[in-house]
């Protein structure tokens, strides 16, 4: 597709079950991004993609939350046990080069609401 | 480590008047700045961007941005608010970080635009 996409846009889970959030980014994008925005939060960076490997963890909340990337694509998202708390819309995003000024590509989101 | 601070989480114009969305940045190196839009449902665009070519930025949508090294901020204006502006605003820095661009946004603001 053209654009970086999301799925599913949304997810409501029960308290305690895991979720997969799953994001395609535009192709031939090497870095991909995962924000987590929460209302009145902005947005929280989570991880940090360079091809499969992940240079930058350093915004997963806890280590219920994971993150893969394969094939230098697709990556997905887990929480393991999940939490009220973790309530959000989770942002995927893009970018052609790992370089400061290139513009990153944003998905329209994963609405996760844990009840 | 690099931050941004937008002041006014709710801002409110009448049709036709002055924009301005304030941000101001922190960071120990020569920053590259942006600033977001996000429309209901949607995902975030990019409006502009700064890379130290020109201060004055032009955007999408009539907007522009100036940077202020000695102010250190990257306030966005527009002369004239349309109905269709009504949005949220996120500024963004841009610094290296384990050889990719991290991005680092603020909280956000809301326009409003009145008639």
């Amino acid at each position: 597709g053209a654009g970086v996409s999301q799925s599913p846009s949304n997810k409501v889970t029960e308290k305690g079950k895991d979720v997969e959030l799953r994001c395609d980014p535009i192709s031939g994008h090497t870095a991909l991004y995962w924000y987590r925005q929460s209302l009145g939060q902005g947005l929280e960076f989570l991880i940090y993609f360079q091809g499969n490997s992940a240079p930058d963890k350093s915004g997963l909340p806890s280590d219920r939350f994971s993150a893969e990337r394969t094939g230098g694509s697709v990556s997905t998202l887990t929480i393991q046990r999940t939490q009220q708390e973790d309530s959000a819309v989770y942002l995927c995003a893009s970018s052609l080069r790992p370089f400061m000024n290139t513009e990153a590509f944003f998905g329209q989101g994963t609405r996760l609401t844990v009840v | 480590a690099q931050s941004v601070t937008q002041l006014g989480s709710h801002v409110s114009v009448s049709e036709g008047a002055l924009v301005l969305l304030r941000c101001n940045y922190s960071s120990s190196v020569p920053p590259y700045l942006f600033w977001y839009v996000q429309y209901p449902n949607q995902g975030l665009q990019l409006l502009l961007k700064y890379t130290s070519a020109a201060t004055l930025v032009k955007g999408i949508n009539g907007f522009e941005a100036e940077f202020k090294k000695s102010e250190t901020s990257f306030h966005l204006t527009k002369p004239s608010a349309h109905m269709s502006d009504a949005a949220e605003y996120f500024c963004a820095v841009s610094a290296f970080t384990g050889g990719g661009n991290k991005l680092t946004f603020g909280t956000g603001t809301q326009l409003k635009v009145e008639l």
